[in-house]
């Protein structure tokens, strides 16, 4: 089976600074998608970005970007000009292209914002 | 259009007993799919269903099943609680087997076990 580590537990960032959180993915396949997903606290899990593993070029969402490294299976997210309102708990997952919709994710990432 | 509902929102059962929870998906969104969230292990895949059909399986004991009816909606049921099934149950549904396909979530059942 697939596995998703998110090797942070917890980041923290200035308002207005940049911060990268990490993941990484352990694969056999070649064709699979890549998201990153929030969920701020008590509230529901949406959808940041998302990459297509057959694309090379990183997907970007306004202040959200990826650095997405096929071979090293790697899929950081990259936050810049932080807001408060990023504040959140944040997953990593992994679907494959074969397999219909069962999404593996990572134990997430705990995103801080300090004013 | 209204996002994920789930009901109930928070339960508290005892151990031995059985609870069913409720998901209603995205209208037109014809797959659901069931995610158990523990602080420790973050989100694990229970099952998957598409048009009334259980697509996929996680690795849960057979006391977790679920169903899905002609409308989409579906349910999941545990039977023989245990302490360790307390979680939030999250629900996400989505258009169909589509590449790139987007999971919406719903806001989760809180599930306590005494």
């Amino acid at each position: 089976a697939q596995t998703v580590t998110q090797s942070q537990p917890e980041m923290s960032v200035q308002e207005a600074e940049t911060v990268t959180l990490s993941c990484t993915y352990d694969t056999s396949e070649s064709d699979y998608y890549l998201f990153w997903y929030k969920q701020p606290p008590s509230r529901q899990m949406i959808l940041v970005i998302r990459q297509e593993a057959y694309k090379q070029q990183n997907a970007t969402e306004n202040r959200f970007s990826v650095n997405f490294q096929k071979a090293a299976k790697s899929f950081s997210l990259k936050i810049s000009d932080s807001q408060l309102g990023d504040a959140a708990m944040y997953f990593c997952a992994y679907r494959s292209a074969n397999t219909g919709n069962q999404f593996y994710f990572g134990t997430g990432t705990s995103l801080t914002v300090i004013p | 259009k209204a996002g994920v509902t789930q009901t109930p929102r928070y339960l508290i059962k005892t151990r031995g007993q059985q609870v069913t929870l409720s998901c209603s998906p995205i209208s037109g969104h014809r797959s659901v799919s069931w995610y158990q969230q523990t602080p420790g292990q973050g989100l694990q895949f229970l099952f998957e269903y598409f048009s009334e059909t259980q697509r996929n399986k996680g690795n849960f004991p057979g006391r977790f099943s679920g169903r899905q009816f002609s409308n989409s909606r579906s349910e999941m049921n545990v039977s023989t609680l245990e302490l360790g099934d307390s979680a939030l149950y999250l629900c996400a549904s989505s258009l169909a087997w589509e590449e790139h396909n987007e999971q919406f979530f719903g806001p989760g059942t809180r599930l306590t076990v005494l």
